[in-house]
């Protein structure tokens, strides 16, 4: 049974598009994130909900919207895509445990923007 | 000064060595350090947390903090090759409001050579 699920794993699309990843956890966690890992490794966060709330909110520009319909999903959708979104985007969750919460991370999906 | 900085390597150990990978923190408030492993085109896994002053061990693998230094550390001992991986430090610390947000470190890669 997958915890953290991404889809699409893979996706190539020009400039300009709006493209939509979905996340899905069947973990029953509380929180969930969407961070971006750029070509250097470096993974950074752009959002965190809390059931159903938008806790952090990074400065990301405001072409990438998430939405999340329930606690078990957050999908992020981002408009008008530029050469510099490439990324993998990872999806995690977490229970809020105290100092020990640990987040479990989705497989990614690869974007690639030309 | 970055919040959270790791050698990125590459940091290369014969097998059945001892490897330390090393972190350090720029935020005092922080409470949990995490150390992630990611395997090239894999998403991160955890392999321990720590929060307490001292040594934490898990199998091959141990983990140190000392706050005073703002320092943690991995080390993992009697190497694989299958330990060949990029190793993500992470620390987590309040957000805005009741958040934690996890912090990432650039990674260090690793290799065991046979």
């Amino acid at each position: 049974d997958t915890a953290v699920s991404q889809t699409p794993k893979y996706l190539v699309t020009q400039m300009g598009n709006d493209k939509s990843i979905k996340c899905e956890q069947n973990l029953g966690h509380d929180t969930m994130y969407w961070y971006k890992q750029d070509s250097k490794k470096f993974l950074k966060i752009m959002f965190s909900y809390n059931n159903k709330e938008l806790i952090i909110n990074e400065t990301v520009p405001n072409r990438f919207s998430p939405k999340s319909p329930d606690k078990a999903h957050l999908n992020l959708h981002i408009n008008s895509l530029e050469l510099g979104d490439s990324a993998v985007y990872f999806c995690a969750s977490s229970q809020d445990r105290g100092r020990g919460d640990t987040q479990y991370f989705g497989p990614g999906t690869r974007l690639t923007v030309l | 000064q970055k919040e959270v900085e790791q050698n990125s390597g590459p940091l290369s150990v014969p097998e059945g060595a001892i490897a330390s990978l090393n972190c350090t923190y720029s935020d005092r408030g922080s409470q949990s350090f995490f150390w992630y492993r990611q395997y090239s085109g894999k998403s991160p896994e955890l392999i321990m947390f720590i929060y307490s002053n001292g040594d934490k061990e898990d199998g091959r693998f141990t983990a140190q903090l000392n706050k005073a230094s703002q320092y943690v550390s991995l080390l993992i001992r009697d190497s694989q090759p299958s330990d060949s991986a990029t190793y993500l430090c992470a620390v987590n610390k309040w957000s805005s409001g009741s958040a934690r947000q996890l912090t990432f470190g650039s990674g260090t890669q690793l290799t065991v050579l046979p």
